[in-house]
């Protein structure tokens, strides 16, 4: 059973400061990665994507991948209110697969 | 608007009745998605298809669910004999190609069924 794992939280960080939401996944094949913000009630959206080993900045937000210790993390800095939501990493499996597998998520809260 | 469409965006069933939820893809995507998600759970993929193909169908349950994508016209989920448990919202994403193709969301179809 292929799985995304995520710390359900509540993650709790004060505006201004990093928040750090990471992720695990089970099949070493896997080739690209996501992080989606999913705010209650709403539907998920794309924060960013990334499929080689390394750091990806986009504005506030930097992914994280570590193709070797099956890891993606998501790093927001100088966190704003307005970013608490649920955080959800999806994995797409190998390729030939079809599926995009998502975790759980991250439960974020950033308090004024 | 250009983005993923899915309607209606609430619908409220009788145990017994049927569900039929539509969704139509961003324009220039060939690749719909259904995803089913709880309460407080993740996202759990259904099926996945493409213009008049089911590609994959391994997260849809065996039995009361359908799904197709025509020639014409949206990507339909399809819940015969609804039960209690179906109650969910259920999301489509739509994307131009497999593999590493991101996929956009579509706004949700929020079931109850009574």
């Amino acid at each position: 059973q292929k799985e995304v794992e995520q710390n359900s939280g509540p993650l709790s960080v004060p505006e201004g400061a990093i928040a750090s939401l990471n992720c695990t996944y089970s099949d070493r094949g896997s080739q690209s990665f996501f992080w989606y913000r999913q705010y209650s009630g709403k539907s998920p959206e794309l924060i960013m994507s990334i499929y080689s080993n390394g750091d990806k900045e986009d504005g506030r937000f930097t992914a994280q991948l570590n193709k070797a210790s099956q890891y993606v993390s998501l790093l927001i800095r100088d966190s704003q209110p307005s970013d608490s939501a649920t955080y959800l990493c999806a994995v797409n499996e190998r390729t030939g697969g079809f599926k995009t597998i998502f975790g759980a998520g991250t439960r974020l809260f950033v308090k004024a | 608007n250009a983005g993923v469409m899915q309607n209606p965006r609430h619908l409220v069933r009788r145990r017994g009745q049927e569900a039929r939820l539509r969704c139509s893809p961003m324009k220039g995507h060939s690749h719909v998605y259904w995803y089913r998600q709880l309460p407080e759970e993740g996202l759990k993929f259904m099926v996945y298809l493409q213009k008049e193909n089911i590609i994959d169908e391994s997260g849809m349950p065996k039995e009361r669910f359908s799904a197709e994508f025509p020639k014409e016209g949206p990507s339909i989920l399809r819940i015969q004999q609804v039960v209690r448990g179906d109650s969910a919202a259920y999301f489509c994403a739509s994307s131009s190609s497999r593999g590493q193709e991101t996929q956009y969301f579509g706004p949700g179809t929020r079931l109850l069924v009574l």
